[in-house]
Protein backbone atom coordinates (compact mmCIF):
# COMPACT_ATOMS: atom_id res chain seq x y z
CA UNK A 1 0.00 0.00 0.00
CA UNK A 2 1.38 3.46 -0.40
CA UNK A 3 3.10 5.25 2.46
CA UNK A 4 4.52 8.18 2.86
CA UNK A 5 6.50 8.37 5.92
CA UNK A 6 8.61 11.84 7.54
CA UNK A 7 11.10 11.81 9.85
CA UNK A 8 11.03 12.54 13.59
CA UNK A 9 10.30 15.90 15.38
CA UNK A 10 13.24 18.40 15.22
CA UNK A 11 13.46 21.47 17.46
CA UNK A 12 15.44 24.16 16.05
CA UNK A 13 16.85 28.06 17.00
CA UNK A 14 15.87 31.10 15.43
CA UNK A 15 18.31 31.21 12.40
CA UNK A 16 18.88 27.95 12.09
CA UNK A 17 18.01 25.20 9.29
CA UNK A 18 15.93 22.16 9.41
CA UNK A 19 15.81 19.03 7.03
CA UNK A 20 12.81 16.94 6.50
CA UNK A 21 12.48 13.74 4.61
CA UNK A 22 9.67 12.06 3.15
CA UNK A 23 10.19 8.31 1.88
CA UNK A 24 7.51 6.71 0.01
CA UNK A 25 6.56 2.93 -0.98
CA UNK A 26 3.98 1.52 -2.67
CA UNK A 27 4.36 2.91 -5.55
CA UNK A 28 7.36 4.24 -8.33
CA UNK A 29 8.51 7.36 -6.58
CA UNK A 30 9.37 8.64 -10.05
CA UNK A 31 6.03 8.54 -11.38
CA UNK A 32 4.33 11.20 -9.02
CA UNK A 33 5.35 14.63 -7.76
CA UNK A 34 5.85 15.15 -4.07
CA UNK A 35 4.44 18.32 -2.63
CA UNK A 36 5.26 19.99 0.70
CA UNK A 37 2.35 21.68 3.28
CA UNK A 38 2.84 23.28 6.08
CA UNK A 39 -0.21 24.17 9.07
CA UNK A 40 1.00 26.24 11.85
CA UNK A 41 -1.62 25.63 15.07
CA UNK A 42 -4.44 26.51 14.74
CA UNK A 43 -4.18 27.72 11.21
CA UNK A 44 -5.17 27.03 7.84
CA UNK A 45 -3.36 24.48 5.57
CA UNK A 46 -0.26 26.56 3.21
CA UNK A 47 1.34 25.34 0.51
CA UNK A 48 5.18 25.76 0.35
CA UNK A 49 6.45 23.66 -2.75
CA UNK A 50 6.62 20.51 -4.82
CA UNK A 51 9.35 18.68 -6.97
CA UNK A 52 9.29 16.32 -9.87
CA UNK A 53 10.30 13.44 -8.98
CA UNK A 54 11.51 12.28 -12.18
CA UNK A 55 13.17 15.52 -13.45
CA UNK A 56 14.26 17.11 -10.26
CA UNK A 57 12.21 20.55 -11.73
CA UNK A 58 10.69 22.60 -8.70
CA UNK A 59 8.37 25.35 -7.67
CA UNK A 60 8.55 27.75 -4.96
CA UNK A 61 5.61 29.70 -3.32
CA UNK A 62 6.59 32.75 -3.24
CA UNK A 63 6.11 32.91 0.36
CA UNK A 64 9.79 30.83 0.66
CA UNK A 65 11.65 31.91 -1.64
CA UNK A 66 15.03 32.17 -1.46
CA UNK A 67 14.77 29.68 2.17
CA UNK A 68 12.80 26.63 1.01
CA UNK A 69 14.70 24.09 -1.13
CA UNK A 70 13.01 21.02 -1.98
CA UNK A 71 15.46 17.94 -2.91
CA UNK A 72 15.08 14.26 -3.72
CA UNK A 73 17.08 10.90 -3.56
CA UNK A 74 15.73 8.66 -6.70
CA UNK A 75 17.44 5.26 -5.21
CA UNK A 76 16.54 5.88 -1.87
CA UNK A 77 12.69 7.02 -2.82
CA UNK A 78 12.83 9.61 -0.55
CA UNK A 79 11.88 13.31 -0.90
CA UNK A 80 13.11 16.16 0.94
CA UNK A 81 12.70 19.70 2.29
CA UNK A 82 14.90 21.84 3.84
CA UNK A 83 14.25 25.30 5.09
CA UNK A 84 16.56 27.79 6.22
CA UNK A 85 16.36 31.34 8.36
CA UNK A 86 14.29 29.64 10.95
CA UNK A 87 12.07 31.62 12.90
CA UNK A 88 9.30 31.18 15.27
CA UNK A 89 6.87 31.88 12.69
CA UNK A 90 7.74 28.86 11.10
CA UNK A 91 6.87 26.89 14.45
CA UNK A 92 4.04 24.09 12.54
CA UNK A 93 3.43 20.87 10.96
CA UNK A 94 5.08 20.03 8.19
CA UNK A 95 3.48 17.22 5.63
CA UNK A 96 4.49 15.82 2.44
CA UNK A 97 2.28 14.36 0.01
CA UNK A 98 1.95 12.86 -3.51
CA UNK A 99 0.59 14.01 -6.35
CA UNK A 100 -1.78 12.14 -8.34
CA UNK A 101 -2.75 14.09 -11.15
CA UNK A 102 -5.54 15.10 -11.26
CA UNK A 103 -6.85 13.26 -8.14
CA UNK A 104 -4.64 15.80 -6.19
CA UNK A 105 -2.76 15.06 -3.23
CA UNK A 106 -4.38 11.88 -2.11
CA UNK A 107 -1.68 10.25 0.18
CA UNK A 108 0.02 12.46 2.62
CA UNK A 109 2.62 11.98 5.23
CA UNK A 110 1.77 11.61 9.31
CA UNK A 111 3.14 15.10 9.09
CA UNK A 112 6.87 16.43 10.95
CA UNK A 113 6.48 18.87 14.19
CA UNK A 114 9.04 21.76 14.12
CA UNK A 115 9.18 23.89 16.83
CA UNK A 116 11.41 27.25 16.73
CA UNK A 117 11.85 28.59 19.82
CA UNK A 118 15.23 30.65 21.39
CA UNK B 1 -0.52 34.24 -7.37
CA UNK B 2 -4.05 32.95 -7.18
CA UNK B 3 -5.79 33.11 -3.77
CA UNK B 4 -8.45 31.39 -2.90
CA UNK B 5 -11.12 32.57 -0.82
CA UNK B 6 -13.57 30.08 1.14
CA UNK B 7 -17.06 31.17 3.52
CA UNK B 8 -18.26 30.89 5.73
CA UNK B 9 -14.81 30.53 7.90
CA UNK B 10 -17.23 28.68 10.53
CA UNK B 11 -20.48 27.20 9.76
CA UNK B 12 -22.78 25.62 12.70
CA UNK B 13 -25.06 22.66 11.73
CA UNK B 14 -27.25 19.83 12.68
CA UNK B 15 -27.31 16.26 12.00
CA UNK B 16 -29.22 16.06 8.49
CA UNK B 17 -28.84 19.28 7.92
CA UNK B 18 -27.66 20.10 4.00
CA UNK B 19 -24.68 22.50 4.23
CA UNK B 20 -22.54 24.05 1.28
CA UNK B 21 -19.40 25.69 1.82
CA UNK B 22 -18.05 27.95 -1.18
CA UNK B 23 -14.89 28.77 -2.29
CA UNK B 24 -13.68 31.70 -5.17
CA UNK B 25 -10.54 31.55 -6.77
CA UNK B 26 -8.99 35.39 -7.33
CA UNK B 27 -9.40 34.56 -11.44
CA UNK B 28 -10.01 32.03 -13.52
CA UNK B 29 -8.60 28.06 -12.87
CA UNK B 30 -10.97 26.30 -14.72
CA UNK B 31 -11.84 23.16 -12.90
CA UNK B 32 -8.51 22.70 -11.18
CA UNK B 33 -10.02 22.35 -7.65
CA UNK B 34 -9.88 19.78 -4.78
CA UNK B 35 -11.48 19.77 -1.30
CA UNK B 36 -9.72 18.10 1.74
CA UNK B 37 -11.62 17.17 4.97
CA UNK B 38 -9.33 17.62 8.10
CA UNK B 39 -10.36 16.06 11.68
CA UNK B 40 -8.11 17.75 14.70
CA UNK B 41 -4.47 16.43 14.40
CA UNK B 42 -5.46 14.22 11.24
CA UNK B 43 -4.02 14.70 7.81
CA UNK B 44 -6.01 16.41 5.44
CA UNK B 45 -8.10 13.76 3.15
CA UNK B 46 -9.04 14.48 -0.32
CA UNK B 47 -12.85 14.22 -0.94
CA UNK B 48 -13.39 16.08 -4.25
CA UNK B 49 -11.04 16.51 -7.04
CA UNK B 50 -11.47 18.58 -10.57
CA UNK B 51 -14.00 20.51 -9.28
CA UNK B 52 -16.85 17.51 -9.13
CA UNK B 53 -15.22 14.03 -9.03
CA UNK B 54 -15.91 12.06 -5.85
CA UNK B 55 -12.80 10.52 -4.38
CA UNK B 56 -12.99 6.67 -4.34
CA UNK B 57 -14.20 5.78 -0.57
CA UNK B 58 -15.73 9.37 0.00
CA UNK B 59 -19.51 9.10 0.68
CA UNK B 60 -21.89 9.68 -1.79
CA UNK B 61 -23.29 12.79 0.49
CA UNK B 62 -20.11 15.13 -0.83
CA UNK B 63 -20.39 16.97 -3.76
CA UNK B 64 -18.74 19.19 -5.75
CA UNK B 65 -19.78 21.77 -7.99
CA UNK B 66 -19.06 24.73 -10.09
CA UNK B 67 -15.61 26.33 -12.85
CA UNK B 68 -14.03 28.97 -13.77
CA UNK B 69 -14.03 31.17 -10.40
CA UNK B 70 -16.54 30.01 -7.95
CA UNK B 71 -17.26 26.62 -6.54
CA UNK B 72 -19.52 24.88 -3.98
CA UNK B 73 -18.55 21.64 -1.41
CA UNK B 74 -22.20 20.23 -0.53
CA UNK B 75 -23.03 17.38 2.14
CA UNK B 76 -26.76 16.44 0.99
CA UNK B 77 -27.05 15.34 5.06
CA UNK B 78 -24.67 16.10 7.39
CA UNK B 79 -23.57 13.05 9.91
CA UNK B 80 -21.69 13.25 13.53
CA UNK B 81 -18.46 11.82 11.08
CA UNK B 82 -18.44 14.94 9.08
CA UNK B 83 -18.13 17.34 11.87
CA UNK B 84 -14.04 18.96 10.94
CA UNK B 85 -12.40 21.80 8.94
CA UNK B 86 -12.78 21.81 5.11
CA UNK B 87 -10.12 23.54 2.70
CA UNK B 88 -10.71 23.89 -0.98
CA UNK B 89 -6.75 23.77 -3.42
CA UNK B 90 -6.11 25.36 -7.06
CA UNK B 91 -3.70 22.63 -8.24
CA UNK B 92 -2.50 21.69 -12.00
CA UNK B 93 -0.31 24.65 -12.94
CA UNK B 94 -0.28 26.81 -9.24
CA UNK B 95 -1.18 25.77 -5.93
CA UNK B 96 -2.85 27.50 -2.90
CA UNK B 97 -5.49 26.86 -0.30
CA UNK B 98 -8.69 28.38 0.76
CA UNK B 99 -8.60 29.57 4.40
CA UNK B 100 -10.52 26.81 5.51
CA UNK B 101 -14.22 26.28 7.38
CA UNK B 102 -14.66 24.74 9.93
CA UNK B 103 -18.49 22.96 10.40
CA UNK B 104 -18.98 22.65 14.04
CA UNK B 105 -22.27 21.57 15.77
CA UNK B 106 -25.54 23.70 16.24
Amino acid sequence: QVQLVQSEAEVKKPGASVKISCEISGYVFSDHGIHWVRQAPGQRLEWMGWINTATGNTKYSQSFQGRLTITRDTSASTGYMQLNSLRSEDTALYFCARWYGEKALDYWGQGTLVTVSS
Amino acid sequence: DIQMTQSPSTLSASVGDRVTITCRASQSISVWLAWYQQKPGKVPQVLIYKASSLESGVPSRFSGSGSGTEFTLTISSLQPDDFATYYCQHYNTNWAFGQGTKVEIK
